[in-house]
């Protein structure tokens, strides 16, 4: 079964450190979307993408955040100057267009010190 | 912003009964409902879906009820396993947008052997 594939699968950095998250989509999907969980808290979207464009985002996704899609497979989110507030499980997840359902990577859990 | 609430946080059930699992929500806008399984340290795994135009959808073990008018959808599992312990997170998602996903806080099932 294809897989929506995350890594690193646990990120420790500094505070005011710049992170990349790398996600590989599922092949042929062609919606993207980054989300965070908290500890103790609800999955939270941050962004979407598609046709090489963010299509939407939400307050969490400030001027701090970035996607890009580098290659025809690559999608990483990165986080210019971590805080201490970032440090979350972040997951990566893909669907197809005529689905509504996703696909969601392992996630990668980012700890900021 | 509690749009999708999930008002129990955890249900114990004994194996081979009915775990059935609430959510509720507020915003009329949402046309399409989903309940993902989630496990420690992995990410959610799409389980069950329903489009508002229907009022039951049933995959196996697995049946989703919407009860529109009272902003309510539920989750039956029959007959429920231990493997079926995990956290259950509902979703839901509007037209007109990138579709993305509104989660409840999640209800964490015991099957209990």
């Amino acid at each position: 079964e294809p897989e929506v594939t995350q890594t690193p699968s646990h990120q420790v950095t500094q505070m005011g450190q710049e992170v990349i998250l790398r996600c590989v989509p599922i092949s042929n999907h062609l919606y993207f979307y980054w989300y965070r969980q908290i500890l103790g808290q609800k999955v939270e979207f941050l962004v979407s993408f598609y046709n090489n464009e963010i299509s939407e985002k939400s307050e969490i996704f400030d001027d701090q955040f970035s996607v890009e899609r580098p290659d025809g497979s690559n999608f990483t989110l990165k986080i210019r100057s971590t805080k201490l507030e970032d440090s979350a499980m972040y997951f990566c997840a893909s669907r197809r267009e005529d689905n509504y359902g996703y696909t969601f990577g392992s996630g990668t859990r980012l700890t900021v010190v | 912003d509690q749009q999708v609430k999930q008002n129990s946080p955890s249900l114990s059930v004994q194996e081979g009964r009915i775990s059935i699992l609430n959510c509720d929500y507020t915003n009329s806008m949402f046309d399409y409902f989903l309940w993902y399984k989630k496990y420690p340290a992995e990410g959610p795994t799409f389980l069950i879906s329903i489009s508002s135009i229907k009022d039951k959808n049933e995959d196996g073990r697995f049946t989703v009820f919407l009860n529109k008018s009272a902003k309510h959808l539920s989750l039956h599992i029959v007959p429920s396993q231990p493997g079926d312990s995990a956290v259950y997170f509902c979703a839901a998602s509007r037209s007109g947008s990138a579709r993305q996903l509104t989660f409840g806080s999640g209800t964490q099932l015991t099957v209990l052997p």
